[in-house]
């Protein structure tokens, strides 16, 4: 099993319309959960953190379960621009090493 | 605030060469930088963490002869992939944790630096 899991998608989303999609991870004793978001060919921007009582940050919102092991992120009112692949990162548990999820790509169309 | 580079951008060079690659963090100083490989279609695998003025922590699989980490100061951290075979091909992205921002873990990642080897 994948220390964390992403569903690729693709995710077609009409533009305006709200998407979410979840991430699980195995390690229950992870830390820190963080979205990133990478476009075609760039580096990974950071998002948002994760935080345990869930955060939103304009059209964007974390939420973290630990109980199921999973961090989901809602996207409302979508913009093209919000295209990209998101990806879900957590640490290990020992240091501060981060582990990446495959991405969901997400392409918001007019 | 927080920037990190990385040079070059773009490599393309012959099977059996050394390639250089450097990530400077611009305006923090980065006592752990950290290197990673995204081969197409797929995610970020860490490859080495880099601590200024010690040797580097390889990730299991990695070989350490072959990806010649050095971290000689607070700012910049150089992988030189070694004798490069075209399996080597990868985008390698580097990434700088400081410490003294909040959240704790948070990394900021270099534009990273495409090498082809032919």
């Amino acid at each position: 099993r994948k220390e964390v899991e992403q569903d690729p998608g693709p995710f077609n989303v009409p533009e305006g319309a709200t998407v979410a999609f979840n991430c699980t991870y195995s390690n229950s004793a992870s830390q820190s959960f963080f979205w990133y978001r990478q476009d075609c060919r760039k580096e990974p921007k950071l998002l948002m953190s994760v935080y345990s009582s869930g955060n939103e940050d304009g059209r964007f919102t974390a939420q973290l379960n630990r109980a199921s092991q999973y961090i989901s992120l809602l996207i409302r009112d979508s913009k093209l621009s919000d295209s990209a692949t998101y990806l879900c990162v957590v640490n290990k548990a020992a240091g501060n090493k981060l582990t990446f999820g495959g991405g969901t790509r997400v392409l918001v169309k007019p | 605030g927080a920037v990190v580079s990385q040079h070059p951008s773009r490599v393309i060079c012959k099977s059996g060469t050394s390639v250089k690659i450097e990530c400077r963090s611009l305006d923090f100083q980065a006592t752990t930088m950290f290197w990673y490989r995204q081969f197409p279609k797929q995610s970020l695998m860490l490859m080495a963490t880099s601590n200024e003025g010690s040797k580097a922590t390889y990730e299991q699989g990695v070989e350490k002869d072959k990806f010649l980490i050095n971290h000689a100061s607070l700012t910049l951290s150089t992988l030189t992939v070694t004798s490069a075979h075209p399996e080597d091909s990868s985008f390698y992205i580097c990434s700088a944790e400081d410490r003294d921002r909040a959240p704790y873990n948070e990394q900021f990642f270099g534009p990273g630096t495409r090498l082809t080897v032919l």
